[in-house]
């Protein structure tokens, strides 16, 4: 098993719909979890983190399941400027690194 | 004011030559990185230093020589340029270590002729 897996994508969305992303994660110690935003040919920055069961900002909801060892990321009301990759990024507390998933891409069209 | 700077952002040569890419953070960081995004996009890392010293060292030929003068720099050095370099090699750096925030320098886009 990879140590971050996401949805490959891409994801076709109208403007204004409700779109999911999930990423999976192999160590079960990992505390902290990242979503980066990055547009084409643009460096990564980050979205939003997670540290407890979830987070919210504005449009943008990600939950944690440790359970099922998997993080979400829901973004509501579509809008086209959210047309990016999106990166899921778990550290690695016994290998001192941040695993970067291989992101889903994201197209909204109008 | 830039936060994570690198230099060059663009930068192609030919096979066997050596290249150096340069990065700086203005953040007060204690840590910093060097990540390869090949051209299916996935981002891995190669080096991590913490106050100039070096923490991670992932299985990269020994062809790049990282170099840190200070905890603002962190320099990548690559030597004998091969095919397989050509990627877009990304600095960044953190508060404290690998489990805070991120912040990525522009990227510098190799391409080995």
């Amino acid at each position: 098993r990879k140590e971050v897996e996401q949805d490959p994508g891409p994801f076709n969305v109208p403007e204004g719909a409700t779109v999911a992303f999930n990423c999976t994660y192999s160590n079960s110690a990992s505390q902290s979890f990242f979503w980066y935003r990055q547009d084409c040919r643009k460096e990564p920055k980050l979205l939003m983190s997670v540290y407890s069961s979830g987070n919210e900002d504005g449009r943008f909801t990600a939950q944690l399941n440790r359970a099922s060892q998997y993080i979400s990321l829901l973004i509501r009301d579509s809008k086209l400027s959210d047309s990016a990759t999106y990166l899921c990024v778990v550290p690695n507390t016994g290998g001192f690194k941040t695993i970067f998933g291989a992101g889903t891409r994201l197209f909204v069209k109008a | 004011d830039t936060a994570v700077s690198q230099t060059p952002k663009y930068l192609v040569t030919q096979m066997g030559n050596d290249k150096s890419i340069k990065c700086e953070q203005n953040l007060g960081h204690d840590t910093m990185y060097w990540y390869k995004q090949d051209s299916k996009k996935f981002l891995k890392i190669m080096f991590s230093y913490n106050n100039k010293e070096l923490i991670i060292n992932e299985t990269v030929p020994n062809r790049f020589s990282p170099k840190s003068p200070d905890k603002a720099h962190l320099n990548l050095h690559i030597n004998s340029l091969e095919l397989g370099d050509s990627a877009v090699y990304f600095c960044a750096s953190s508060q404290t270590g690998f489990m805070d925030t991120q912040y990525f320098g522009p990227g510098t886009r190799l391409t080995v002729l």
